[in-house]
């Protein structure tokens, strides 16, 4: 079967910085997503990793091992509006989104 | 990115009474949109796939008599629960993907909740 696996709540402070992991176990694989859904509203995107490796951009980076069916987003200086629930998403051999539950972060000051 | 809307954002209605929610891609052609259902605290799942000009593809236990979408235009879909319950309340989601490639980013809309009473 299809599974995604990330922690259900993670606390951060502040300016910190903190790591969401996701592993996954798909009917293939192209590539994985990561969406940001604050609560009451829909995801947004945020990174897409298809190769091995880490993919920056600004405050936010994705790290991908296929081999392992792992994958982190990694969320720097943290702010009060990054509190939100973040969605590791991979594809499978449909190039259809497998979703998980989702991380919910709380920052606090 | 594209930007997405729906409408409305919030609908209540009586049990037994149908509901339609209108998925627009404001600013791009979307050959192909998702309709997703999300309960709280729980993931998105998706319902069905909707090509424009041809009948949508539900997920397996979705009841396509119940969830009547259609697509005709590039730029419209609509989502219609027909005879609703109180367990069809939930947040319902639309996203949209140009279908050029075969990995596409989906935008998603801001999503309608439905309270069925």
């Amino acid at each position: 079967g299809q599974n995604i696996d990330q922690p259900t709540e993670m606390t951060a402070t502040e300016g910190a910085i903190v790591q969401i992991n996701c592993t996954y176990q798909t009917s293939g694989f192209n590539g994985l997503f990561w969406y940001q859904q604050h609560a009451g509203e829909a995801p947004t995107f945020l990174s897409y990793n298809v190769l091995d490796g880490l993919e920056e951009k600004g405050r936010f980076s994705s790290f991908l091992s296929r081999s392992k069916g792992y994958s982190y987003l990694l969320l720097k200086e943290l702010q009060m509006k990054d509190s939100a629930s973040y969605l590791c998403a991979p594809l499978d051999s449909n190039y259809q989104l497998i979703w998980g539950a989702g991380t919910k972060l709380i920052i606090k000051p | 990115g594209a930007v997405v809307s729906q409408h409305p954002s919030w609908v209540i209605c009586k049990s037994g009474t149908s509901v339609k929610i209108e998925c627009r891609s404001l600013d791009f052609q979307a050959t192909t949109m998702f309709w997703y259902r999300q309960f709280p605290k729980q993931s998105l799942m998706l319902m069905a796939t909707s090509n424009e000009g041809s009948k949508a593809t539900y997920e397996q236990g979705v009841e396509k008599d119940k969830f009547l979408i259609n697509h005709a235009s590039l730029t419209l879909s609509t989502l219609t629960v027909t005879s609703a319950h109180p367990e069809d309340s939930s947040f319902y989601i639309c996203s949209v993907s140009t279908g050029l490639a075969e990995v596409d980013e989906q935008f998603f809309g801001p999503g309608t909740r439905l309270t069925v009473l």
